[in-house]
């Protein structure tokens, strides 16, 4: 069964270092998702791309963070420098599409920052 | 916008016992229901989802959730609970226009006692 892949699982780091997670959602998946999960909440969308180009990414610091998805398949979402308040969880998902509706994302297991 | 309230933060369960998690969505139009389980340190799966048709859905894992347009609920409910369901679930509410944007609530921790 395709999954959602991301790297590194773990990642620990100091304030004000750069972090860099990565992506690589279900071949042929058009759609792929950016997720922060703070511990104790759900999750909440960073960042939405259609195939290469950005479709929302209102929730986006983008003072620090910076997203990309060059080829339209695998994606990297950075932070530069990164604070003691981006300790969470970072997920992505992809989906066939992404249109409105019953679409089904799945998601990989995604990556836990602690930043010191 | 939509919003998501799940009024449970823990549940504890006897293992063979019955249950049901509540949430409760706003939206203005007709919503796109989805409720997640996600077991710890993993990503979400989808447990099912709703749209139109038959108010009551049927899952994964024996789970089903009922649609009630008038009280604005979406409850997950599984007539006997396994070990093994200890998670925490997710229900999100997602639009009906545009791209597909879903809004999770807090989740809600479930525990299995033996």
């Amino acid at each position: 069964e395709a999954e959602v892949a991301q790297s590194p699982r773990y990642k620990i780091t100091e304030k004000s270092q750069a972090v860099a997670f990565w992506c690589d959602p279900i071949s042929g998946h058009a759609t792929l998702y950016w997720y922060r999960q703070i511990l104790g909440q759900g999750p909440e969308l960073l960042v939405q791309f259609q195939d290469e180009s950005v479709v929302d990414d209102s929730q986006l610091p983008k003072d620090r963070f910076s997203a990309e998805r060059l080829k339209g398949v695998d994606s990297t979402l950075k932070i530069q420098p990164a604070e003691l308040g981006d300790s969470a969880m970072y997920l992505c998902a992809s989906s066939l599409q992404g249109l409105a509706g019953t679409e089904t994302q799945y998601f990989g297991p995604g990556t836990r920052l602690l930043v010191l | 916008a939509q919003s998501v309230t799940q009024p449970d933060i823990h549940i504890t369960v006897s293992e063979g016992a019955s249950l049901e998690l509540r949430c409760n969505y706003s939206y203005g139009a007709t919503p796109y229901l989805f409720w997640y389980v996600q077991s710890p340190g993993q990503g979400l799966q989808l447990l099912l989802k709703y749209f139109s048709g038959d108010t009551l859905v049927q899952g994964i894992k024996g789970f089903e959730a009922e649609f009630k347009r008038s009280q604005s609920s979406f409850n997950l409910r599984k007539p006997s609970v396994h070990w093994s369901d200890a998670a925490e679930y997710f229900c999100a509410v997602g639009r009906n226009t545009g791209f597909q944007k879903l809004v999770f609530g807090t989740g809600t921790r479930l525990l299995v006692s033996p």
